[in-house]
């Protein structure tokens, strides 16, 4: 059975803080994703990673940066959190080695982050 | 860039039909489809991979018109267990990135 987990379900920290989020998959995807969801806005690509150590931003990379050391795992950090950064935030992976359009996405539980 | 899908929000009786659309300003090559559960992941539906392809899964089917470039989902005598968020997304052509369209909030009533 296919799993992506993430390491909290909620979190809430202050602002000015570094905030990890990590994520783990079970499946030998290539490709992981961290979304950040939000009402009326649906889920929008803040960083992906296609290999190990390969990264490339998405949409609404400010004020966040990732790491990916090994190939299960894809962490999102927030170097210095704020409140416009309360949100759910969603990792995904996928199974990819060419671009193929045919794979869909696994999902993590998401994180519910809040910054006070 | 994002995908728009509409309506953002629709409430129907159990048994009635719905459909929600997602249209890109950008070439779709491939549209799949999920369903996000309340406190829940996303979880996969269907994909669409030929201009004016249909699928469908139980009583949901989908159709993709390459041209315009734009999907439908069609639920239809929807159940209780349809309710939820539904978001389009698709894989931009020749890269790694994949994105998913604003959602449409589902709720189906007794």
């Amino acid at each position: 059975d296919v799993k992506v987990t993430q390491s909290s379900r909620y979190l809430v920290k202050r602002t000015g803080e570094k905030v990890f989020l990590e994520c783990v998959q079970d499946m030998d995807h290539e490709n992981m994703f961290w979304y950040r969801q939000d009402p009326g806005l649906g889920l929008r690509l803040i960083y992906f990673s296609y290999d190990v150590k390969m990264k490339e931003k998405g949409d609404i990379p400010e004020g966040y940066s990732v790491s990916r050391e090994k190939k299960e795992r894809f962490s999102l950090i927030l170097e210095s959190a704020s409140t416009n950064q309360t949100s759910m935030y969603l990792c995904a992976s996928r199974v990819d080695k060419y671009t193929s359009p045919s794979n869909e996405q696994f999902f993590g539980p998401g994180t519910r982050l809040t910054v006070l | 860039q994002q995908p728009v899908q509409s309506p953002q929000a629709v409430i129907l009786r159990e048994g009635e039909d719905a459909v929600i659309n997602c249209s890109s300003s950008k070439a779709l090559y491939s549209v799949h489809w999920y369903r996000q559960k309340h406190g829940e992941a996303p979880v996969f539906l269907m994909i669409l991979l030929k201009g004016g392809e249909q699928k469908g899964h139980e009583k949901i089917s989908a159709s993709f018109n390459e041209k315009k470039q734009q999907s439908s989902l069609y639920l239809t005598a929807s159940q209780l267990s349809y309710s939820g968020t539904y978001f389009c997304g698709t894989l931009l052509s020749g890269t790694y990135k994949y994105i998913f369209g604003t959602g449409t909030r589902l709720k189906v009533l007794a």
